[in-house]
């Protein structure tokens, strides 16, 4: 089973914040949140991870709820280049793989 | 700094002809990694490194899939011979510490087409 759902695909108006929604309702406590992002034919690339409690950085912020079910990532002020696919991944600190699933794909519209 | 390197970027042949795949990872990072993305899904892990050694690779079609990374550095991935179904984007990461597989840094990829 899965251990992430995320919706398949959202757009967002150029100039928004773009909110990224991901469930992870069997996440435990030692797993973390981390979010990637594929710009169009190019390599995955990390933008953001956390434990429980919010963080921000230069790219994105990312908000978890209480009960670490789920997870928003958000992007302030969305810019075109920031159309992509969104990868929510679920996983132990340490020496466990990245597993993608499908992403949702974010179109940033004009 | 410079990032992953792939080559070549894009590589179509028949199928039954072998293919080879470069990487030169960031400078410093011990652990490599080769995925396979099919359209429209997420990148599949095919094989870790952690320097010169290949310590999962559980996923790799052996029977065609082969590689290497001999001075535990770039590395090369083969596929040999190569069938329709091959048909993907090559892609490869590196992190720079052994053990810590959250963090990746990847190429661009190597975009595979067979006929």
């Amino acid at each position: 089973d899965a251990k992430t759902t995320q919706p398949p695909s959202m757009d967002c108006a150029e100039g928004r914040a773009a909110n990224l929604p991901c469930n992870h309702s069997t996440i435990s406590g030692n797993e973390y949140v981390y979010w990637y992002r594929q710009i169009h034919s190019q390599g995955p690339q990390y933008i953001i991870h956390g434990l429980k409690n919010n963080e921000t950085n230069e790219m994105a912020s990312l908000i978890i709820t209480e009960d670490r079910k789920s997870s928003t990532l958000i992007l302030p002020h969305a810019t075109l280049r920031d159309t992509a696919v969104y990868y929510c991944i679920v996983i132990i600190f340490g020496n466990e793989k990245l597993t993608f699933g499908t992403g949702t794909r974010l179109t940033i519209i004009p | 700094e410079a990032g992953v390197v792939q080559s070549p970027r894009y590589k179509i042949i028949e199928k039954k002809q072998p293919v080879a795949f470069w990487c030169n990872p960031i400078s410093g990072h011990n652990t490599l990694y080769w995925y396979r993305q099919n359209l429209g899904q997420g990148p599949e892990l095919l094989i870790r490194y952690e320097n010169e050694e290949a310590v999962d690779d559980s996923q790799l079609p052996k029977d065609r899939f082969s590689a290497e990374r001999l001075k535990g550095v770039d590395s090369t991935l083969k596929i040999q011979p190569a069938e329709l179904g091959d048909s993907a984007v090559y892609l490869c990461a590196s992190s720079p510490r052994v053990g810590r597989q959250e963090t990746q840094y990847f190429g661009p990829g190597t975009r595979l087409l067979v006929l």
